[in-house]
């Protein structure tokens, strides 16, 4: 089956340092990638979708200058949170899509906490 | 507006049968999705329904009718494994994934 990795898989950082997640496809090509928050004992939350060569697009409420997402590649796109503060901590996870948008693959998620 | 609405948490005993309802309002539709998501971890893709009718996966089973807006994950023989969060999830006519707030369900012995 599809897998899609993330790294790291937990992260702690001083506040007002920035954070880059990773998130691969490994073993397909990710047309689209998503970028996902979640807070303890809430639901998922979208923060941004991000298709190969080009912007993403966030989400109303997420900032676009705080959370930079690249997706250079089809197997791999990054979450970058500028100037962190610990109300940015949180679960952060990504999942992908091929070529069937309804098959959407999730990572493991990133732990960062925000110190 | 979108929503998808499911119980907040529910019991249910070791061995027995539980039902998890999800019903739902999106901007068009392109299938319903139940993920189970252990704490801590990522979710993890159990079903998806586009047609009416029953899809049946060894123990577990999901249930759509686009006409009611409505869905649900009947889990059978249940196993202390299976305490989890279970999250219901609309795809929209974009193609985005209308997430729900999620059912704790708790296995007693």
């Amino acid at each position: 089956g599809a897998v899609v990795s993330q790294h790291p898989s937990w992260v702690i950082c001083k506040s007002g340092t920035s954070v880059k997640i990773e998130c691969r496809s490994l073993d397909f090509q990710a047309t689209t990638m998503f970028w996902y928050r979640q807070f303890p004992k809430q639901s998922l939350m979208l923060m941004a979708t991000s298709n190969e060569g080009s912007k993403a697009t966030y989400e109303q409420g997420v900032e676009k200058d705080k959370f930079l997402i690249n997706h250079a590649s089809l197997t791999l796109s990054t979450l970058t949170v500028t100037s962190a503060h610990p109300e940015d901590s949180s679960f952060y996870i990504c999942s992908a899509s091929g070529q069937e948008p309804y098959e959407q693959y999730f990572g493991p998620g990133t732990r960062l906490t925000v110190t | 507006g979108q929503n998808i609405d499911q119980p907040t948490e529910m019991t249910a005993t070791e061995g027995a049968i539980v039902q998890i309802n999800c019903t739902y309002q999106t901007s068009g539709f392109n299938g319903l999705f139940w993920y189970q998501q252990h704490a801590g971890e990522a979710p993890t893709f159990l079903s998806y329904n586009v047609l009416d009718g029953l899809e049946e996966k060894g123990r577990f089973s999901s249930f759509l009718s686009r006409s009611k807006g409505y869905s649900y994950l009947l889990l059978k023989e249940l196993q202390m494994k299976d305490s989890a969060s279970y999250l219901c999830a609309s795809m929209d006519s974009n193609y985005q994934l209308i997430w729900g707030a999620g059912t704790k369900l708790i296995i007693k012995p």
